[in-house]
Order: C-alpha cells, then structure tokens, then sequence
C-alpha cells in the first residue's frame, strides 16, 4: 500500500522553540494532506487540511498563526508549532490519501513533549 | 455538525471470546465510513465501507454498514491478544477535502 513517512518520531523541545514537522508520501502524490492531534486515551482531531500551493483550511478553534503549514509540493507537507508551550505536548499524526476512492494512509505519527 | 459516536469506549474480554464494536453516525455529506487499528503508534487501516449490507471480511475481522441507519460494525471472533488496540471507526465527507470525522475509538483488551 501507499506509504506515508513522518518525521521525527519524537522530539523534544524547550518552552518558546519552534518545532517542525514533515509529512511525506513515499509513492504517491498527494494535493492534500491532514494534520490531526491526539491527546491521551483521546480519538483523533482533525487541525487542519493541508492544499499543495495554497493556505490550509483550520478547523474551528485552531490557532493558524501556532500551527503553521506548508504544503510546498505534491508529495511534503509540514506543521510548525511555533512559540511551544507545555499544553501543546500531544500525539501529532498526519495523513495523505492517494489518488480518488482509497483510503488515507497515516504517518508513523510524532510524539512532541514540550519542556 | 457532523459526529460519529463509537461504544463501547472501552472493552476487556478473553481470548477466544467475539466481540463487537458498534459506530454510529451523523454526517452531512456522506461518502464511505472507515474503520482503524491503533496500537502504539498510527493508525493501521481495516476496511473501507461505502455500500449498505455488503459485508467485509479479513480473516478474523468482518464489518457491515448500514446507511439507513447510519450505523456499522466491527466484529472480531476468536480474539486472540495481538487483538488488543484501539478502534477508529471515521467518516469521510464528499465533498470539499474529503475529510475524514474520527469516533471516540473502542479500548479493546484481551486477556489471556
């Protein structure tokens, strides 16, 4: 099946930092891709979807200019926490769905812990 | 808003028992509805559903949905631990970006 690479795995960061993300589909291209959080023993929630060469579309109560994505070929996609606190520590996942009527292959998903 | 609501949320049975794990829906602009195995990292993908009664099956794990209803199942026989994850059940849209709604998920344990 499709391939989707994210990386790091893990990462830890000071308080203030920034810390980016990357999403990659391996085999295939991908005009859109999603970010979604997962909180402990918590579902996935979807932040954001990603458009090659245009703005991403946030859902409601995400912050834009906190999580910032870029979507600058058809195959990487990446979210920037900027100004990391604490509470922003989480389980990030992202996602890519290859050509019409397939399902989304995930990536290994990146455990953030913010110091 | 579109919801998708999972039960149990969290299920603890033996080895060898059948289990099933219910998802419900409610979506404005329905395409398929998916279901996923998360253990300890991203979700693994199960099925894709996009026609009512026609049952899927791999191996040990089949599902059903019901469009009418707006519900489908998961069901595992002869569980085995290698079952024990958590379930996604998600609901995709048709339209716009084809988003995909999560459940809550099912906790599923099983004990040897």
């Amino acid at each position: 099946g499709a391939v989707v690479s994210q990386h790091p795995s893990r990462v830890i960061c000071k308080s203030g930092t920034s810390v980016k993300i990357e999403c990659r589909s391996l085999d295939f291209q991908a005009t859109t891709m999603f970010w979604y959080r997962q909180f402990p023993k918590k579902s996935l929630m979807l932040m954001a979807t990603s458009n090659e060469g245009s703005k991403a579309t946030y859902e409601q109560g995400v912050e834009k200019d906190k999580f910032l994505i870029n979507h600058a070929s058809l195959t990487l996609s990446t979210l920037t926490v900027t100004s990391a606190h604490p509470e922003d520590s989480s389980f990030y996942i992202c996602s890519a769905r290859a050509p019409a009527n397939t399902e989304a292959f995930f990536g290994q998903g990146t455990r953030l812990t913010v110091v | 808003e579109d919801k998708v609501v999972q039960s149990p949320l969290s299920l603890v049975v033996h080895e060898g028992d059948t289990v099933t794990l219910n998802c419900s829906y409610e979506v404005t602009n329905f395409r398929s509805l998916l279901w996923y195995k998360q253990e300890k990292k991203a979700p693994t993908f199960l099925f894709m559903l996009t026609s009512s009664g026609i049952e899927k099956k791999s191996g040990r794990l089949s599902s059903i949905l019901d469009k009418k209803e707006l519900f489908s199942i998961l069901n595992i026989t002869a569980t085995q631990t290698g079952d024990s994850a958590i379930y996604l059940c998600a609901v995709e849209e048709s339209q716009g970006a084809q988003k995909l709604v999560f459940g809550q998920g099912t906790r599923l344990t099983i004990n040897p």
